[in-house]
């Protein structure tokens, strides 16, 4: 299975300054077709899972333009530009490109 | 208004059986990939098993051959039969549209395997 790696496993914050979370995958991530699935996911404290990014660097409708994703490979970032109080909770990163789907471990962000 | 609402979780003993389902509005289930994921407490997130459009159906390799994942096209509900519990299925469960871009999900379904 392709291991995803966060990093870090925990981000604290101030508010209104900037977060990077890094992921790594243990193959490359461009697919046949010539996509790259990667995606990145939100979980806020007590809710279920909600996809912010897909395919590196498209933003889900509604997800605010401070979050960007980017990298190609085996190596990608999500990028906040000016972290808000609404954005502590748990982030992954997820790759669809390889048989199972797998998941990072999680990197949870919060406010210094 | 695309929405997923598992129902069917709860206190199982292991060995025992429960059925998860999953209902959809806003879509079609059977037009969709449907995929279950689930997170055991305080754990990430894994992705347990799918259902294509076609009807092919696919599993992580912890549930293989004790799980089976369906779908009611007139009733619009994803399902997932879960036989042979152990306490290491002890999780949410989610259901999502979707396999590899897994949007949105539902709100989950707590499953306890103990005695």
């Amino acid at each position: 299975d392709v291991v995803m790696t966060q990093s870090p496993l925990s981000l604290p914050v101030t508010l209104g300054q900037p977060a990077s979370i890094s992921c790594r995958s243990s193959q490359s991530l461009v697919y046949s077709d010539g996509n790259t699935y990667l995606n990145w996911f939100q979980q806020r404290p007590g809710q279920s899972p909600r996809r912010l990014i897909y395919k590196v660097s498209n933003r889900d409708s509604g997800v605010p333009d401070r979050f960007s994703g980017s990298g190609s490979g085996t190596d990608f970032t999500l990028k906040i530009s000016r972290v808000e109080a609404e954005d502590v909770g748990v982030y992954y990163c997820m790759q669809g490109t390889h048989w199972p789907i797998t998941f990072g471990q999680g990197t949870r962000l919060e406010i210094k | 208004e695309v929405q997923l609402v598992e129902s069917g979780g709860g206190l199982v003993q292991p060995g025992g059986s429960l059925r998860l389902s999953c209902a959809a509005s806003g879509f079609t289930v059977s037009s969709n990939y449907m995929s279950w994921v689930r997170q055991a407490p305080g754990k990430g997130l894994e992705w347990v098993s799918v259902i294509y459009s076609g009807g092919s159906t696919y599993y992580a390799d912890s549930v293989k051959g004790r799980f089976t994942i369906s779908r009611h096209n007139s009733k619009n509900t994803l399902y997932l039969q879960m036989n042979s519990l152990r306490a290491e299925d002890t999780a949410v469960y989610y259901c999502a549209r979707g396999h590899w871009d897994l949007q949105p999900w539902g709100q989950g379904t707590l499953v306890t395997v103990s005695s």
